[in-house]
């Protein structure tokens, strides 16, 4: 089955700890996406990535990092920077714009993982 | 900046009754608004998505409407029934794939 998997469910992270979450998807989709879902708010944009090896901040980049070496994975680090990680994390992933020319209504439809809640000790 | 609301916060319902959800942004520039589904502790399903150039999308019990002038889209749902509880997300993409999220209406439905 086509999807996207996120692991784990839940991570906790010590004071001063750099940890790192997982997304991968074998959709065969080029762009994907982190978000983050606070309690009773919507979802901010933390980093994206259009293509491999290449990636942007979203509204809320700063205490993250990521890499996207390949193109079914693209990991999230939550580093000590981020003084507030406690969390809903979600990764979505979409075709790209160029790719599905003509199939407009497909690369415009993120698809979205199952979420992995962050706990800080 | 765009900013999208999303009102009320929270509604409950009796089974059977047809409903609204409302959903409004502040920048009309917009290449489409998409509304989600999420269950409690779980990622985001797609529902419906509406292009800027379209007035409306249905699936099923599902109806959305879009205003792109007056900055307003809402969600109706048709004979509701105890699996439509849920949260109700609307976002609206202003290219690169970007998209802006509503802080959600929580839908229970009563049996």
């Amino acid at each position: 089955d086509g999807g996207i998997t996120q692991s784990p469910k839940y991570l906790f992270r010590k004071e001063g700890q750099n940890v790192t979450l997982s997304c991968e998807q074998n959709l065969n989709h080029d762009a994907m996406y982190w978000y983050r879902q606070d309690p009773g708010q919507g979802l901010r944009l933390i980093y994206y990535s259009q293509i491999v090896n290449d990636f942007q901040k979203g509204d809320i980049a700063e205490g993250y990092s990521v890499s996207r070496e390949k193109k079914e994975s693209f990991p999230l680090t939550v580093t000590s920077a981020q003084k507030n990680p406690t969390a809903f994390y979600l990764c979505a992933s979409s075709l790209s714009p160029q790719l599905a020319a003509g199939r407009r209504w497909a690369w415009e439809t993120q698809y979205f993982g199952p979420g992995t809640r962050l706990l800080v000790l | 900046k765009q900013e999208v609301t999303q009102i009320p916060a929270a509604l409950s319902v009796p089974e059977g009754e047809n409903l609204v959800l409302n959903c409004s942004f502040t920048d009309s520039a917009i290449y489409n608004l998409q509304w989600f589904r999420q269950d409690p502790g779980k990622g985001l399903t797609s529902l419906l998505l509406i292009q800027s150039s379209q007035r409306e999308q249905t699936s099923g019990r599902l109806n959305a409407s879009l205003d792109k002038s007056s900055g307003r889209s809402t969600l109706y749902i048709a004979a509701s029934q105890p699996g439509d509880s849920a949260t109700y997300l609307c976002a609206v993409s202003q290219g690169a794939q970007k998209l802006v999220f509503g802080q959600g209406t929580r839908l229970t439905i009563n049996p």
